[in-house]
């Protein structure tokens, strides 16, 4: 079973600012990682996602994240943050036998202050 | 491409009553799922269906939660009889189903339950 611990549950940063979201897993085999964001009254959306390869993983509206395998982490970072970026993010995690089955942290609110 | 749809997108019910969720998935995905999500919290794993077999159904209370996919395409969810704990907002989400770990899931806008 995997499990994902999602620190910060909320982050204020000022517009233009950087913002780093933290995301850490545990897995006793190997995983596949994911960020999704949830913007106001919408569904999931996918930012980005690390399957294998280069541990620096690049996404959608300017996000990216590393895979740290020592560390079992997984944050995600973003060098200046927009208004638009207000949302909830969260860090998922799969195994890669096939299932496709997907394990949630408790999630980041991101909250950008003009 | 249309993306996911859920109805109804808003569901207020007494407590006792029974309630039930339906979801068209992406065209072609074969995988369909069902999440809780409750308030605080990241979306939670209901059911899970590849075509219209269940793969994964661990953790759906079966006392009072069902949910079919008929002819492996759109999907319902139902609960009988609701409890106020099953407030939450209900996610329906699809992906290829290839048998490949790593295929993105695409969710539809959820159904936000209260239950009164």
């Amino acid at each position: 079973a995997q499990s994902v611990t999602q620190l910060d549950s909320q982050v204020p940063v000022f517009e233009e600012a950087p913002v780093e979201l933290r995301c850490n897993y545990s897995s006793s085999v190997s995983v596949y990682l994911f960020w999704y964001v949830q913007y106001p009254n919408q569904g999931l959306q996918l930012l980005l996602k690390y399957l294998s390869g280069s541990t620096l993983v690049k996404g959608i509206n300017g996000f990216e994240a590393e895979f740290n395998k020592s560390q079992t982490s997984f944050h995600l970072r973003k060098p200046s943050v927009h208004i638009s970026d207000t949302a909830e993010y969260f860090c998922a995690v799969s195994d890669n036998f096939g299932n496709e089955k997907l394990t949630f942290g408790t999630g980041t609110r991101l909250t950008i202050i003009p | 491409e249309a993306g996911v749809a859920q109805s109804p997108r808003y569901k207020i019910i007494e407590k006792r009553q029974s309630v039930a969720f339906w979801c068209n998935p992406i065209s072609g995905h074969a995988t369909l799922y069902w999440y809780q999500q409750i308030l605080g919290q990241g979306p939670k794993l209901l059911i899970q269906f590849q075509n219209n077999g269940v793969v994964d159904d661990s953790q759906l209370p079966k006392d009072r939660f069902s949910a079919e996919r008929l002819k492996g395409v759109d999907s319902t969810l139902k609960i009988q009889p609701a409890k106020l704990e099953d407030s939450a907002v209900y996610l329906c989400a699809s992906s290829l189903g290839t048998g490949l770990s790593g295929n993105e899931q695409f969710f539809g806008p959820g159904t936000r339950l209260t239950v009164l």
